[in-house]
């Protein structure tokens, strides 16, 4: 069974630093999603990374995927707090539908 | 609005009574998924539907749930005799047909809410 594990769990910044969210997955996937929820909404799209050393960037949010050591990493360069939410990472199951895993989920909240 | 859309948003309900939602997915998207979230927690698969098929079906989708996707447009979700720990947001996303290799990305409707008293 896929298993999907974030961490931290919960994440108090001061604005202007950075801090970086790890996403570990247990099975090889190829494919992994980022999303961002902010309380009482809804999921919204971030990131698709799609294969091994891919990098994406938006904003002060970088995130990378590491197919090999089934890791992928969302970097927060500067942070601001309107970036505070949850970020969930979530890995595609390709025998299934493509139905989505979601890792527990990184509650950040950045201080001013 | 071109995006996912549910109804209700909110439902409150007293245990043991029926409940069904609607989501309406992104009009050209063939892919439904229904997902449950906890507080706290990451939202946990239900159901996916291909068009008008339902091809998968969590564990977690006891036999008092069920789910349907007429003409392969909107779907709905019905839970029968509600239970307490049925209280959750519902969740509902779409996603466009997939070539082989390409991502599955899926689009999140705004939720409903249940309550069960």
């Amino acid at each position: 069974e896929l298993k999907v594990e974030q961490n931290p769990l919960f994440l108090s910044m001061q604005e202007g630093k950075n801090y970086t969210i790890y996403c570990n997955y247990s099975t090889t996937s190829d494919r992994l999603y980022w999303y961002r929820q902010d309380p009482g909404k809804s999921l919204e799209s971030l990131f698709v990374l799609l294969s091994n050393g891919a990098v994406k960037q938006e904003g002060r949010l970088m995130a990378s995927l590491d197919t090999k050591a089934r890791l992928s990493t969302l970097h927060i360069t500067a942070a601001v707090h309107d970036l505070s939410a949850t970020y969930f990472c979530a890995v595609d199951q390709e025998t299934s539908g493509s139905r989505l895993t979601f890792g527990e989920g990184t509650q950040l909240t950045v201080n001013p | 609005d071109t995006g996912v859309s549910q109804d209700p948003r909110h439902k409150i309900t007293k245990r043991g009574q029926n409940v069904t939602f609607r989501c309406d997915p992104i009009s050209e998207h063939n892919r439904l998924y229904w997902y449950r979230q906890t507080l706290g927690q990451g939202p946990e698969f239900l159901t996916y539907f291909q068009n008008e098929a339902q091809l998968e079906k969590s564990r977690l989708l006891s036999d008092r749930f069920s789910a349907e996707r007429p003409k392969g447009s909107f779907s709905t979700l019905e839970i029968q005799r509600t239970e307490q720990g049925d209280s959750a947001m519902y969740l509902c996303a779409s996603s466009a047909r997939r070539l082989a290799g390409a991502p599955n990305e899926q689009f999140f409707g705004p939720g409903t809410r249940l309550t069960v008293l």
